[in-house]
């Protein structure tokens, strides 16, 4: 079946300006992760969805980040007024959490370069 | 909240060697200890996971232990050939809490010819 989707794969855009990055996870996942990897690092966590409970916000590195997931499925990262230090590849992973559906899939990611 | 140490950050080890790689994690509640490799390029996938209620696992070349007590899991590679040189990542959550998985911060894994 299908897996997790990211859009887009790539994205240029210059400093300043705002970035919108899309998950789509596997259909009837409940859970939801974001992840920020730089070159030869590891993941960062960004944001946790669990169904309808309030998201975990606590790995977002300033108030410029901003997620939402609408209708419990697609989920929107916000990047505001980009840096270059925002560069880097954005990973999407999504999971059955709960009982023995525990494996993250994730996406494949979107590379994000600010110039 | 849970955190996850791994260590080393970087391993290079012959072929046909053996390859260890250990989490420490903080939380005495978290039950569910999984395994992700990243290939170079690649998105990062599931290797293999252990839960508390066993100490060790295997499948064909790799293993996982734990340690409850000691707040400790490892992974084992053994006869490493080149395809086992990527990133490796473990993790730690607590199941039927809030199901939050807290990542390590991956081990190079360098397979040497």
């Amino acid at each position: 079946g299908a897996g997790v989707s990211q859009s887009p794969s790539n994205k240029v855009t210059e400093k300043g300006k705002d970035v919108e990055l899309r998950c789509d996870p596997i259909s009837g996942h409940t859970a939801l992760y974001w992840y920020r990897q730089s070159l030869g690092q590891g993941l960062e966590f960004l944001i946790y969805f669990q169904g309808n409970s309030a998201p975990d916000k606590s790995g977002l590195p300033s108030d410029r980040f901003s997620a939402e997931r609408t209708g419990g499925s697609v989920s929107t990262l916000t990047i505001q007024r980009t840096q270059q230090e925002d560069s880097a590849v954005y990973l999407c992973a999504s999971s059955l959490a709960g009982g023995e559906g525990y494996e993250q899939y994730f996406g494949p990611g979107t590379r994000l370069t600010v110039t | 909240g849970e955190n996850v140490e791994q260590h080393p950050s970087t391993l290079s080890v012959q072929e046909g060697d053996s390859a260890v790689i250990k989490c420490t994690y903080s939380d005495s509640a978290s039950n569910y200890f999984p395994w992700y490799k990243q290939e170079l390029g690649k998105r990062p996938q599931l290797i293999i996971d252990i839960r508390s209620n066993v100490g060790e696992k295997k499948d064909q070349r790799i293993a996982v232990t734990l340690n409850k007590t000691a707040k400790h899991f490892s992974l084992h590679i053994t006869e490493t050939q080149p395809e086992d040189s990527a990133v490796y990542f473990c993790a730690a959550s607590i199941q039927d809490r809030d199901d939050k998985i807290i990542f390590g911060k991956g081990t190079r894994l360098h397979i040497l010819p």
